[in-house]
């Protein structure tokens, strides 16, 4: 079957450190990947996407990610925390084959971050 | 302007009612999607349509039906409404069916409560 997993529901890191938040994939073909963030009672917002090209993949505000083929895994990163970094992030994967447009998503890392 | 629009924001009802919850994108997508989050925030697509045809139906109960009049538009009605249809549901768009290029684009979502 193909899933998606964070394997940590909650990340918790001081302001100024920097944070990875973990995805691993298990999927048909050549994956499309993907980050996402939830704020509270908010949609979800586009982070960054890795196709293909240059494993390590920079986003939005200051995050970026690193694709490694060989684990099958897409770790999210940001050098330096904020608190307003503080949210619900989701991985997600779009396998390479049998293309339904279709998302599979991770079931989400909560991310704390403290001054 | 918002680009992925949900209505209504939040909705309470009771058991065995029949309701709709309205998406409309203003992006020129081609294709759009439901998603369920339930409330550990797990994500899970029910439907999504390709210029107004049907895509993906994701096992999902026959009591949910979708309905997409044009490109812009994809409407959910749920009949029959019970305890475990409470949840928030996500609206999405994406340009095309290949998602990967761009990923999709999410509504904020309607809270769904059945008392």
């Amino acid at each position: 079957a193909q899933s998606v997993a964070q394997p940590e529901d909650q990340v918790n890191v001081a302001e100024g450190n920097p944070l990875t938040v973990k995805c691993t994939y298990s999927v048909s073909g050549n994956p499309y990947l993907f980050w996402y963030v939830q704020y509270p009672n908010r949609g979800l917002q586009f982070l960054l996407k890795y196709i293909t090209g240059d494993n390590l993949v920079k986003g939005s505000y200051g995050f970026e990610a690193e694709f490694n083929k060989s684990q099958t895994s897409f770790h999210l990163k940001k050098p330096s925390a904020l608190v307003s970094d503080s949210a619900l992030y989701f991985c997600a994967v779009r396998p390479g084959s049998g293309n339904t447009g279709k998302l599979i998503f991770g079931q989400g890392t909560t991310l704390q971050v403290k001054p | 302007d918002t680009a992925v629009s949900q209505t209504p924001k939040y909705l309470v009802t009771q058991m065995g009612n029949d309701k709709s919850i309205k998406c409309e994108q203003n992006l020129g997508h081609d294709t759009m999607y439901w998603y369920k989050q339930d409330s550990k925030k797990f994500l899970k697509i029910m439907f999504s349509y390709n210029n107004k045809e049907l895509i993906i139906n994701e096992t999902v109960p026959n009591r949910f039906s979708p309905k997409s009049p044009d490109k812009a538009h994809l409407n959910l009605h749920i009949n029959s409404l019970e305890l475990g249809d409470s949840a928030v549901y996500f609206c999405a768009s994406s340009q095309s069916i290949g998602t990967g290029l761009y990923g999709y684009t999410f509504g904020s979502g309607t809270r769904l409560t059945v008392v």
